[in-house]
């Protein structure tokens, strides 16, 4: 059975940093790539970031590309979220996702983590 | 980059009634790659659909996919209490990924 728990979510000042964890079970790891997808309270779903199984592709969305950085430790089948330079529009909750299928859609879901950014 | 549109914002239907609801892209999905999901309040989304037509693993036959190109739509065949949710579209075809503004399907 998949399961992905996120972990590191919380308040943060603007300019702050954080970040985010992203545990995972239940399926080889480093074969798949994976993603953060985050949901601004009361508002739709946005991709942020996407990562290889590998690790050797990044990719960003021009929101956060320059601030975030994802990347993955096959050793601890763990995802991360560094997020620098935080901003009042990323308060959100982050929400990783597994890419199982050959097509790259998201097929699990974690139950996400809530980032405020606030002074 | 690829905007979804969906229609209507919010569908008012009772339980038993068939749901349709409509996802338009503002340019082709690349190999139809396109996705619906099912979230319920204060829970993650839920996969029902990928590849425009394909069910996700334990989804119930009366969700169903159908289009291509530029128009994709979701059709619930006969509501049951628990399909009152918010579905939204997502295409992964194309850089970067992107996701419909979401449609509520709410009780009558």
């Amino acid at each position: 059975e998949v399961q992905l728990l996120e972990s590191g979510g919380g308040l943060v000042q603007p300019g702050g940093s954080l970040r985010l964890s992203c545990a995972a079970s239940g399926f080889t790891f480093s074969s798949y790539a994976m993603s953060w997808v985050r949901q601004a309270p009361g508002k739709g779903l946005e991709w942020v970031s996407a990562i290889s199984g590998s690790g050797s592709n990044t990719y960003h969305a021009d929101s956060v590309k320059g601030r975030f950085t994802i990347s993955r430790d096959k050793s601890k089948n763990t995802l991360y979220l560094q997020m620098n330079s935080l901003r009042a529009e990323d308060t959100a909750v982050y929400y990783c996702a597994t890419q199982l299928g050959i097509s790259h859609y998201f097929d699990y879901w974690g139950q996400g983590t809530l980032v405020t950014v606030s002074s | 980059e690829i905007v979804l549109t969906q229609s209507p914002a919010t569908l008012s239907l009772s339980p038993g009634e068939r749901a349709t609801l409509s996802c338009g892209a503002s340019q082709s999905v690349s190999s139809n790659y396109l996705a619906w999901y099912q979230q319920k309040p204060g829970l993650a989304p839920r996969l029902l659909i990928y590849d425009a037509s394909s069910r996700a693993t334990g989804i119930p036959d009366r969700f169903s996919g159908s289009g291509s190109g530029t128009d994709f739509t979701l059709t619930i065949g006969r509501l049951e209490p628990e399909d009152f949710a918010v579905y939204y579209c997502h295409q992964y075809g194309t850089s970067p990924l992107t996701f419909g503004q979401g449609t509520k399907v709410e009780i009558k």
